[in-house]
């Protein structure tokens, strides 16, 4: 069953543009956490937020939680050509910490 | 610190046949889940194991095994294969069980073709 979807599937910008990428999830939440895939390094953990954080930094990437709109979104900042991958979130639901995944946002950064 | 390393990295093996996939965590490290990843299904969760116990399994037929080691490293096994077993298979690494509330260091992955 799928907990966490995002939105847009596909996501093409301009090299230094900024990207957004949207989750969105059904049921209560412990954790939230964003995944990058590309061919190059495999799959890369990213940010890990917590139900009651709602906003974590990691270098140009930033992650807000909603959980009255239960949305996560990851926000990364003067887009580089490496950042081209596909993200990932991953939640679990309340009472349960297996990770569920979405289908993901295909992030392409034109030079 | 080395990363999660799995092998084989390539497999092609035929209808029925059985297959064993290894995989080695983080030094440290306790828990190993294994994922199943297609384009149509995208990423699914086969098992976590941590200190040896199963301690959540997906929703995957009985075909689909696996055991960890005392020193941490796991195998998969799948049985009987079908030709919708292609995938590539992860596996990631944690400090503790509960995946969500640890982040996951995945492994390279093996690609498994099933003819």
């Amino acid at each position: 069953s799928q907990q966490g979807e995002e939105d847009p599937q596909a996501l093409s910008i301009q090299e230094g543009e900024n990207a957004t990428m949207n989750c969105s999830y059904k049921t209560s939440i412990n954790n939230l956490q964003w995944y990058r895939q590309n061919s190059g390094r495999g799959l890369v953990h990213l940010i890990l937020i917590r139900s009651n954080e709602r906003e974590k930094h990691s270098g140009r990437l930033r992650v807000t939680l909603d959980t009255s709109k239960k949305s996560s979104s990851l926000l990364i900042t003067a887009s580089r050509a490496a950042d081209t991958a596909s993200y990932f979130c991953a939640t679990d639901m309340d009472s349960n910490y297996q990770l569920i995944w979405g289908a993901g946002t295909k992030l392409i950064i034109k030079p | 610190k080395a990363g999660v390393t799995q092998t084989p990295r390539y497999l092609i093996k035929t209808r029925g046949q059985q297959v064993t996939l290894s995989c080695s965590p983080i030094s440290g490290h306790r828990s190993v889940s294994w994922y199943q990843q297609t384009p149509g299904q995208g990423l699914q969760f086969l098992f976590e194991y941590f200190s040896e116990t199963q301690r959540n399994k997906g929703n995957f037929p009985g075909r689909f095994s696996g055991r960890q080691f005392s020193n941490s490293r796991s195998e998969m096994n799948v049985s009987t294969l079908e030709l919708g077993d292609s995938a590539l298979y992860l596996c990631a690494s944690s400090r503790g069980t509960g995946q969500a509330s640890y982040e996951q260091y995945f492994g390279p992955g093996t690609r498994l073709t099933v003819t």
